[in-house]
């Protein structure tokens, strides 16, 4: 069974320039989480969609993160203008279904580096 | 308010010893799942052990048990027989029934260095 795919695994950026991470859960997962990790931190959980609906946003910076999960398969984190501060691995998850007993499975994560 | 803690930022452990990591969670739902991850310097989330809210038995997945304390809220991973490939950062995670909005959270985590 493939795992979580995501890509880039590193980018680095000036500040106030743009970046995208691309992700593909494992095939029949329903639920998709987009994490964030910055060095030394536990995730904290930035958006969470089931199928192709959010879920929940309450952490997500929308002024300049937004994401989305067109077909409720793969999904796309977008950061536009980047600060310094969002420099951070960004981790995405995905679960067969939100039940309390489903553990997440996690890609290898995007480590990002913003100049 | 911190739905995890994990008190320890960081802990020491002499090879083949056992080691206590502390978690405590705050929920008022009844029906929940509480998880533990390790994440060595690779990176990558690797799933350890689960214990759901209604589980009467501790969790144990070979030499990890999961000390489930209900009324405390608390449940610490206990890691027997230390190797020196335990050494990475560990985080308790809570799954919420019902709470459909911060449905999957972490603690800020423990590393955990076990010396040779």
């Amino acid at each position: 069974e493939a795992g979580v795919a995501q890509s880039p695994r590193y980018k680095i950026i000036e500040k106030r320039q743009s970046v995208a991470f691309w992700c593909n859960p494992i095939s029949g997962h329903a639920t998709l989480y987009w994490y964030q990790q910055i060095l030394g931190q536990g995730p904290k959980l930035l958006i969470q969609f089931q199928n192709n609906g959010v879920v929940d946003d309450s952490q997500l910076p929308k002024d300049r993160f937004s994401a989305e999960r067109l077909k409720g398969v793969d999904s796309t984190l977008k950061i536009q203008p980047a600060k310094l501060e969002d420099s951070a691995v960004y981790l995405c998850a995905s679960s067969l279904r939100r039940d309390r007993n489903e553990k997440l499975f996690f890609g290898s994560g995007t480590q990002l580096s913003v100049l | 308010a911190q739905k995890i803690t994990q008190t320890q930022p960081g802990m020491f452990v002499q090879e083949k010893e056992a080691v206590t990591l502390d978690c405590t969670y705050d929920t008022s739902d009844q029906s929940y799942g509480l998880f533990w991850y390790k994440q060595p310097s690779s990176g990558e989330m690797i799933f350890l052990i689960y214990q759901g809210s209604y589980d009467e038995q501790n969790a144990t997945e070979g030499r990890y048990s999961l000390n489930f304390q209900k009324a405390r809220k608390s449940a610490n991973l206990v890691i027997s027989a230390s190797q020196l490939g335990d050494s990475a950062m560990y985080f308790c995670a809570m799954r919420e029934a019902y709470n459909y909005g911060q449905n999957f959270v972490f603690g800020p985590g423990t590393r955990l260095s076990v010396l040779p």
